[in-house]
């Protein structure tokens, strides 16, 4: 169990170009989340996968982003048209619940993006 | 909608001091309310977890407790050390979702 990773660690890039983060959940579990956080704030909620299948995404998820997870394993997280808003840790967890009262999620190092 | 709030946003101690954190949260209807330790530029460490059934959980140092009824949480730190110093966040899920729904963070100092 090597835990949570996530890749690049840092990424700076400029206005308007893609990028990709990759995330590698712990090997079991087969729910996987990612968050954003900017300075000085607590996460917040993007999307979250069940194996395969997204199944909730928040409005902060606009249509320049899109996440995917293809065979429920890593998953990764795209943003077209990078604008400075953009700029934030972006945060991967997951989790192998078995109730919800008891379900931990398990956070990775993040990814910090900044957009020029 | 859930709104999770964090009092006070930064604290800054000296080293030995007991400590209280506090979280409050605006819907009782939770899964379960979540401890998080951020080291600067670092991920999220679990501290503590308490079911809504439970009314509190012990780790080492550490003791958060959960009203669920009033909608609130406390981290309680006893005899602090510089290594605790860190940003303190708590989460919680809401019933019917699996999303963590954060505070903002205490950022906690303790002076050697």
């Amino acid at each position: 169990d090597t835990g949570v990773s996530q890749d690049p660690r840092h990424k700076i890039t400029k206005r308007g170009q893609n990028v990709t983060f990759r995330c590698d959940p712990i090997s079991e579990h087969n729910r996987l989340y990612w968050y954003r956080q900017t300075l000085g704030q607590g996460p917040e909620f993007l999307t979250y996968f069940q194996n395969e299948a997204q199944l909730e995404k928040s409005r902060l998820l606009s249509d320049r982003f899109s996440a995917e997870r293809p065979k429920g394993s890593f998953s990764t997280l795209e943003i077209q048209r990078t604008e400075q808003g953009d700029s934030a840790m972006y945060l991967c967890a997951s989790s192998q619940p078995r109730v919800p009262s008891t379900d931990t999620q398990y956070f990775g190092p993040g990814t910090r993006l900044t957009v020029l | 909608k859930q709104e999770v709030t964090q009092i006070p946003a930064a604290l800054s101690v000296p080293e030995g001091e007991n400590l209280v954190l506090n979280c409050s949260f605006t819907d009782s209807a939770i899964y379960n309310l979540q401890w998080f330790r951020q080291d600067p530029g670092k991920g999220l460490t679990s501290l503590l977890l308490i079911q809504s059934s439970q009314r509190e959980q012990t780790s080492g140092r550490l003791n958060a407790s959960l009203d669920k009824s009033s909608g609130r949480s406390t981290l309680y730190i006893a005899a602090s050390q510089p290594g605790d110093s860190a940003t303190y966040l708590c989460a919680v899920t809401t019933s019917g979702t699996y999303k963590y729904i954060f505070g903002t963070g205490t950022r906690l100092k303790v002076l050697a």
